[in-house]
C-alpha cells in the first residue's frame, strides 16, 4: 500500500492564480481530511469528508473548495490564491476501525 | 472551543531524557495522542492514551496523563539524534480515525550530540 499520497510536493503560485492539490489514499478509508500547517500554529482543519459525495467545512474553509467523487480521491481547490494561503497542506485519511488518521507527506505552497 | 497548548521548543543532550508537556481544555477528550513530524514529512502517530488511563509505556516512550489538570506529557528516555523532530500533542472525543482531532502547536525537539 502506498498509503496517502499528495501531489505536487511544492508549488509557487502568483496571487489570483488557481490550483488543485491532489490527494489519494489506497486504504479504502471513508474519512478524509485536509489540514493546513502554519509555523507555530499547529494543524488547522480546512475541509473533511465522511464518504464519497459528502464533504463538510472545518475550521478554516474560506478560499478553498473540495470534492469527493470517489473513495480514493479528495482534491483541494484554491480558486484565487492569496498570500495568506502560503502554508503546508496535509491530507489525511481514516476509518472507524482505526485510532488515528494517516497523513500524506504534504504539499508546500508559496503564494507570491 | 477545544484548545491544546504546548511549548514551542526543547533542547536536550543526547542520552538525556526529554519531557514534552501539553495541556488541553476539552474535558470530553477520550483519546490523547502524540505525533512525530520529521522534516519534510507528514505526521506519524507515536503513541496514544485513553482518558481512563494514567500512564502508558512503549519502549523508550512514557506517556503520563493527569486528567484532573488536563495535562499530558511525553517522556523519551535515552534521547537520540534521530528523535529530533516536531512533536504534536492532540486530542479527540473518540477514535481519531473518524473524529475531529485537535492538534497543539507542536514542540520542536533539538537533540545535541
Amino acid at each position: 500500500n502506498a498509503g496517502v499520497t499528495q501531489t505536487p510536493k511544492f508549488r509557487i503560485l502568483k496571487i489570483g492564480q488557481s490550483m488543485t492539490l491532489q490527494c489519494t489514499q489506497d486504504m479504502n478509508h471513508n474519512y478524509m481530511y485536509w489540514y493546513r500547517q502554519d509555523p507555530g500554529m499547529g494543524l488547522k482543519l480546512i475541509y473533511y469528508s465522511v464518504g464519497a459525495g459528502i464533504t463538510d467545512k472545518g475550521e478554516v474553509p474560506n478560499g478553498y473548495n473540495v470534492s469527493r467523487s470517489t473513495t480514493e480521491d479528495f482534491p483541494l481547490r484554491l480558486e484565487l490564491a492569496a498570500p495568506s494561503q502560503t502554508s503546508v497542506y496535509f491530507c489525511a485519511s481514516g476509518s472507524r476501525s482505526q485510532e488515528t488518521q494517516y497523513f500524506g507527506p504534504g504539499t508546500r505552497l508559496l503564494v507570491l | 472551543g477545544e484548545d491544546v497548548e504546548q511549548s514551542l521548543f526543547l533542547s536536550v543532550r543526547e542520552g538525556d531524557s526529554s519531557v514534552i508537556n501539553c495541556t488541553y481544555t476539552d474535558s470530553s477528550s477520550t483519546y490523547l495522542y502524540w505525533y512525530k513530524q520529521e522534516p519534510g514529512a507528514g505526521l506519524q502517530l507515536l503513541t496514544y492514551i485513553f482518558s481512563n488511563m494514567d500512564m502508558k509505556q512503549d519502549q523508550r516512550l512514557t506517556v503520563l496523563l493527569n486528567k484532573k489538570d488536563k495535562h499530558l506529557s511525553l517522556r523519551i528516555a535515552d534521547t537520540q539524534t534521530g528523535d529530533s523532530a516536531i512533536y504534536f500533542c492532540a486530542e479527540s472525543p473518540d477514535s481519531g480515525g473518524y473524529q475531529k482531532v485537535t492538534f497543539g502547536t507542536g514542540t520542536k525537539l533539538q537533540v545535541i550530540p
